[in-house]
């Protein structure tokens, strides 16, 4: 099955700075990889996702990059602000599978 | 729309304890999954299910059962709940289409004393 690797598991960065959450894949039929923000306490939801026929997603000031040679996919946040902070989940799947894989989370904190 | 429902909130149980653990959702996914959730490793699948009267095991699927007899309800049983069975546990849903993301709902904090 897929295995996904997350990195780091934790992150601090100042308010304003950018900061990167990378993640690698195995399986190279993996083609859908969706990023999830959990809040202490909170569901996962979903902040943005791509998809293997791109390269580059962005929506506001967060946006993903997918290199499908390497099998890795960044998350990056831009102009961190205080509620930025909360863990951080990639995930791998692909269309024919029924199984999401998870990242094992990165807890960012953004100091204010 | 409510979304994905989970109840309860928060459970304790003895060892030993039967309980099912409850999800509903209302917008008409054909995909549904449980998972739980422990510190430093991430979201691991319980077991999921595609559709009505069909069910699957995904990564940790030993000491829990599942049925899917309506579209809307996928519950998960823990049959004779064990200390390591303490988790939070979510259900998600998504549609039947491939490549889209998944609904969570509010999750399950379960203790086993």
């Amino acid at each position: 099955g897929e295995n996904v690797e997350q990195h780091p598991s934790t992150l601090s960065v100042q308010e304003g700075d950018s900061a990167v959450i990378k993640c690698t894949y195995s399986d190279s039929a993996s083609n859908y990889f969706p990023w999830y923000k959990q809040e202490l306490g909170k569901r996962p939801q979903l902040i943005i996702d791509i998809r293997s026929n791109v390269g580059e997603k962005k929506d506001q000031r967060i946006a993903v990059t997918l290199n499908k040679t390497a099998k890795h996919f960044s998350l990056h946040i831009t102009e961190t602000q205080p509620e930025d902070s909360a863990v951080y989940f990639c995930a791998a799947s692909w269309a024919a599978g029924n199984q999401f894989y998870f990242g094992t989370g990165t807890s960012l904190t953004v100091i204010p | 729309n409510a979304g994905v429902t989970q109840t309860p909130k928060f459970q304790v149980l003895k060892t030993g304890q039967s309980m099912t653990l409850q999800c509903a959702q209302d917008m008409n996914h054909e995909y549904m999954s449980w998972y739980r959730q422990d510190p430093g490793m991430g979201l691991r699948l319980i077991h999921y299910s595609v559709g009505a009267g069909i069910t699957d095991q995904g990564e940790v699927p030993n000491g829990y059962n599942v049925s899917r007899s309506t579209t809307e309800d996928f519950p998960l049983r823990l049959l004779s709940a064990a200390p390591s069975q303490t988790s939070v546990y979510f259900c998600a849903s998504r549609p039947g289409i491939s490549n889209q993301p998944q609904h969570f709902g509010d999750g399950t904090r379960l203790s086993i004393l």
